[in-house]
Parts: C-alpha cells; structure tokens; sequence
C-alpha cells in the first residue's frame, strides 16, 4: 500500500518554458504532501510542503512564484516550474502518507527535468 | 553541524558481507527513524521503519534505534550486487502525515560480485 506516482518521470523543454509536475496518492488520501529537489549525489531538498484546500509553505530560500504548488484535492499535488531556465534543471521527487496515519512516507519515482 | 549527519561513502564490500550503515543526529525530539533505499534515478524507496528506540528485523535488513546516544544503524546481511544503491536515513519528530522529513546525505553503497 502507500503508492505514490509521478509524472512526467522525464522533461526536456526549452528556456521559458513552464512544467507542470503531477504527484498522486493511488491507494490513499493525503492532505499533506512535499515536494523535493535532488541535485547528482546529494540528498534531498525540502522545497515546500503542500496542503490540501490551501496555500502551500515554502522552505526559506525556495522562490514561491517560480515554484506553484497546488493541491487541489487529497489525491493530486501539482507542481508548476514557472520560465525554466536551466539552473532549475534537477531532479524532483514528491512524497506523501496516509491522512492522520503513523505511517512513514512514501515517495514518487522522481521527475528528471532538463531544461535546454 | 547539520542535524543528521551520514557518512556519504562510497563503500564497497563483496558479495555475502554484512553491510552496517549508520546515522548520528543532535534532535532528542526525533521519534520516528526511517532508512530508505535509493537506485540511481529513481525516488527513494522504504526499507524499514522504527518508532523510539530498539531493535527492527525485516529478512536480511536490520535496523536499531539507540535515543540515548542519538544513533541508528541499519545492518545488511548476505548482501547481494542488486543492494548496491544509495541509502538515506531520514527522521521526524511527530505523526508521519504531517511531519517533514530531515534526512542524512545518503551513503553510496556497492556490493562486489
């Protein structure tokens, strides 16, 4: 159980571009869930902590506008990169756990972006 | 100091050896200790879980918790080339929906046929 899928697992898009990552709990509801950042061997990032039915809170340093979080219901976070450029190329990964549970969480198989 | 701190490796050990990978951190408000395991590429994947303090077997994969010295360990035995991955432990202070994670820097591990 405690399935958590991503997608797109891979984007390459142009400068200016913006990318709309999908993150969804498949066999659980979450009103939390985060989103992270992984540069090459190096661990993760917290980048934001994303609320259901309201607005997302941001580690310091993390550009709100450049990165919009939405968490429109308790099965699907959404993560926009705002004009990409390419020092966002990175590769980002959500995680999430069952609603008022003690169990850990869960992570996503990651999105690669790369951003031309 | 970082609040988890994680030896990055890398480690390579042959086929068959007993793997012992560990975490310190300075937090007493931690309670719940994850080690999750992570292939190249991909998101990170549970392994084990252990609320507070001792000991958690899962197959060949052990986990210990020791609150007293602020440590945990995770021992692989019999390891297999297809162990061979980066393992990050992570901690929380509170009930996991909510919580944020605070992880080590991930040990890169590789297991020799």
């Amino acid at each position: 159980g405690a399935v958590v899928s991503q997608h797109p697992s891979r984007v390459i898009c142009k400068s200016g571009t913006s990318v709309k990552i999908e993150c969804r709990s498949l066999d659980f509801q979450a009103t939390t869930m985060f989103w992270y950042r992984q540069f090459p061997k190096q661990s993760l990032m917290l980048m934001a902590t994303s609320n259901e039915g309201s607005k997302a809170t941001y580690e310091q340093g993390v550009e709100k506008d450049k990165f919009l979080i939405n968490h429109a219901s308790l099965t699907l976070s959404t993560l926009t990169v705002t004009s990409a450029h390419p020092e966002d190329s990175s590769f980002y990964i959500c995680s999430g756990s069952p609603f008022n549970s003690n169990q850990p969480q869960h992570f996503g198989d990651g999105t690669r972006l790369s951003i031309l | 100091q970082k609040e988890v701190e994680q030896d990055p490796g890398p480690l390579s050990v042959p086929e068959g050896a007993i793997v012992s990978l560990n975490c310190t951190y300075s937090n007493s408000a931690f309670q719940y200790f994850m080690w999750y395991r992570q292939y190249s590429r991909k998101g990170p994947e549970l392994l084990m879980y252990t609320y507070s303090s001792g000991n958690k077997e899962d197959g060949r994969f052990t986990a210990q918790v020791d609150k007293s010295s602020k440590y945990i360990s995770l021992f692989i035995r019999d390891s297999q080339p297809s162990d061979s991955a980066t393992y990050l432990c992570a901690m929380s202070a509170g009930i996991q929906g909510a919580q944020k994670l605070v992880f080590g820097q991930g040990t890169r591990l590789t297991i020799n046929p």
